[in-house]
């Protein structure tokens, strides 16, 4: 079974610094990659998403992520990050095989903290 | 476009206690799913429909908890009784196919504290 490991639980960084959140799943299989954001008190919205081709993707207020297939990683990246990105982030995965159900395994996130 | 709409946003119970929780989807979304969101993790699904059937509900526990969407549409999530490991977020999400290529749509949650 697909499993999700986000390397970190915590992530401090100042207002305009750049930075990363690492996720590895475990599974070389073709899967779909996801990254959600979680602001505080709030449900989840969609990032961005990998389903194939481009390895770089590109989603919503400026944050991208690469996917790795043989380090099997797709950490999420932003090269200036603002107070407002302070949030929870949920890497996930799902299995786009022939028994799809749209089932999404997520990570046990990263506390995304921007300091002014 | 309307979003999922959950109710109520937070509710507090004693163990043992039920309580049920609303969900309705974006208008026109098939799939529907419940998740639950234990405070420092990532969430798990509980139950998913396709329509008004059940495609996977293998983490529910069925001896307290249960989940009907009649009509294909609203969705109700009971858990009856309550224990305090139930304290967490359950979050309603739909999506428009059957599959994972569009990723789901989430609700606000309803933040369940049972003391």
């Amino acid at each position: 079974a697909q499993s999700v490991t986000q390397l970190d639980s915590q992530v401090p960084v100042f207002e305009e610094a750049p930075v990363e959140l690492r996720c590895n799943y475990s599974s070389s299989v073709s899967v779909y990659l996801f990254w959600y954001v979680q602001p505080p008190n709030q449900g989840l919205q969609l990032l961005l998403k990998y389903l194939s081709g481009s390895t770089l993707v590109k989603g919503i207020n400026g944050f991208e992520a690469e996917f790795n297939k043989s380090q099997i990683s797709f950490h999420l990246r932003k090269p200036s990050v603002h107070i407002s990105d302070t949030a929870e982030y949920f890497c996930a995965v799902s299995d786009p095989g022939s028994s799809n159900t749209g089932k999404l395994i997520f990570g046990q996130g990263t506390t995304l903290q921007v300091k002014p | 476009e309307a979003g999922v709409a959950q109710s109520p946003r937070y509710k507090i119970i004693e163990k043992r206690q039920s309580v049920a929780f609303w969900c309705n989807p974006i208008s026109g979304h098939a799939t529907l799913y419940w998740y639950q969101q234990i405070l420092g993790q990532g969430p798990k699904l509980l139950i998913q429909f396709q329509n008004n059937g059940v495609v996977d509900d293998s983490q529910l526990p069925k001896d307290r908890f249960s989940a009907e969407r009649l009509k294909g549409v609203d969705s109700t999530l009971k858990i009856q009784p309550a224990k305090l490991e139930d304290s967490a977020v359950y979050l309603c999400a739909s999506s428009t196919t059957f599959g994972a290529a569009k990723g789901a749509f989430f609700g606000q949650g309803t933040r369940l504290t049972v003391v």
